[in-house]
């Protein structure tokens, strides 16, 4: 597609459920970053993939967050026991050769 | 790890008038973007200025990673300029990841 889209735009979600977010990057692009973003916040790192493996992970908060990139395109966030604090904008960029292109964004909300 | 300020925090304008937003980061950088964020949340690249100085029409930007800073020129401001304008830097060569600033907010009234 054209730009880098992500879904779901908005998921609703109990707290200890698990949740998968979707981000299909722009074609071409080998690197995709994962970001959260909190109210009032700028956006913080959470994951790197080049290609199809992690090269850095070390924004993860905890071993409840997952990612993954099977084939080196799509990639899907995946939460486990969702908790309250976990509700954010999750943010999907990716890039060619050094400059990042966002998505719109999955909003997250744990009741 | 790579620290970035922006200032200033809040900012409201008039139609038509300039602006300057600036951006200090802590530690020479490979990468610096500047994005707007609108009030729908998307996230749209302005520049990518690791150095130098580039325009864009009523945008500008110019980075001097000598002595740590950048900073992005709105002329003529239009309503659909506010939002939130946050500065990214990504500082130790090879980690790859965007430092984000906490952003600017812009208000531009008619």
């Amino acid at each position: 597609g054209a730009g880098v889209s992500q879904t779901p735009s908005n998921k609703v979600t109990e707290k200890g459920k698990y949740v998968e977010l979707r981000c299909d990057p722009i074609s071409g692009h080998t690197a995709l970053y994962w970001y959260r973003q909190s109210l009032g916040q700028g956006p913080e790192f959470l994951i790197y993939f080049q290609g199809t493996g992690a090269a850095d992970d070390s924004g993860l908060p905890n071993d409840r967050f997952f990612a993954v990139r099977p084939e080196g395109s799509v990639s899907t966030l995946k939460i486990q026991r969702t908790e309250r604090g976990d509700s954010a904008v999750y943010l999907c960029a990716s890039s060619l050769a050094g400059e990042l292109f966002f998505g719109e964004g999955s909003r997250l909300t744990v009741l | 790890g790579i620290q970035v300020e922006q200032s200033p925090p809040d900012l409201i304008l008039q139609e038509g008038a300039n602006s300057t937003l600036r951006c200090n980061f802590s530690d020479s950088v490979n990468n610096l973007q500047w994005f707007h964020q609108n009030p729908w949340g998307q996230l749209i690249n302005l520049f990518y200025i690791p150095s130098g100085t580039k325009q864009n029409g009523r945008l500008s930007a110019t980075t001097v990673a000598t002595e740590r800073y950048s900073l992005l020129y709105i002329s003529s401001s239009q309503t659909t300029d506010s939002g939130v304008y946050f500065c990214a830097v990504e500082g130790r060569a090879g980690s790859y990841q965007l430092t984000f600033g906490k952003g600017t907010k812009l208000s531009v009234i008619p």
